[in-house]
């Protein structure tokens, strides 16, 4: 089985643009979730979903958007992006929320 | 409320010596308690996990870590560290029944030849 799949791998993005970030798992675990990170701040939750059709605000929610429409699937939305954004962006996903989570490859972006 | 602390954001070891990474927690109902590895271009993956069984938790590639609930603290060791130990690490916290997992900042393992 594939995991978790992310898409881009990297993409570089100018500024006040707007991007999705995809990601898909294929384990049918109820919890996923994006985080971001940046060098010396660890990971950082940005927003999560607890089962299909639910989502809730992480750390560091502001400028970011999510959807849960089905339980594969759980992409992250940058409405209008900004320099600040630029981070490597991982999904998870994991069978609660309490479970130990399986996360993607990653997403490198750069916005300028 | 869950919290973890992860000392040393560097560690520098000698291949071949102890390796020892330190991890404290705090939380007000029993923990489930893991370790992640991070290989460099790559998303985490877990090394081992602690959830309320044995206190002494062995995972992948000779990592091993206990649970000392006096100490609060989850220590990840390794006998004798390998070249390709060298990785960043992070300790993370989550409760039974919790929604969210908390991470630790990370722990930059470099082994020296």
């Amino acid at each position: 089985t594939a995991g978790i799949t992310q898409a881009p791998t990297s993409q570089i993005l100018a500024a006040g643009r707007s991007m999705t970030l995809r990601c898909t798992q294929d384990m049918r675990h109820n919890a996923m979730y994006w985080y971001r990170q940046d060098l010396g701040l660890g990971l950082r939750l940005i927003h999560y979903s607890n089962t299909a059709g639910t989502t809730g605000k992480g750390e560091v929610p502001d400028g970011y958007s999510v959807s849960r429409a089905n339980t594969d699937d759980f992409p992250l939305t940058l409405a209008s992006a900004v320099p600040s954004q630029t981070s490597v962006y991982f999904c998870a996903s994991s069978v609660s929320g309490y479970n130990e989570q399986f996360f993607g490859p990653g997403t490198r972006l750069t916005v300028l | 409320a869950q919290s973890v602390t992860q000392l040393g954001s560097h560690v520098s070891v000698s291949e071949g010596a102890l390796v020892l990474l330190r991890c404290n927690y705090s939380s007000s109902v029993p923990p489930y308690l893991f370790w992640y590895v991070q290989y460099p271009n790559q998303g985490l993956q877990l090394l081992l996990k602690y959830t309320s069984a044995a206190t002494l938790v062995k995972g992948i590639n000779g990592f091993e870590a206990e649970f000392k609930k006096s100490e609060t603290s989850f220590h990840l060791t390794k006998p004798s560290a390998h070249m390709s130990d060298a990785a960043e690490y992070f300790c993370a916290v989550s409760v039974t029944g919790g929604f969210k997992t908390i991470f630790g900042a990370g722990t930059r393992l470099f082994v020296k030849a």
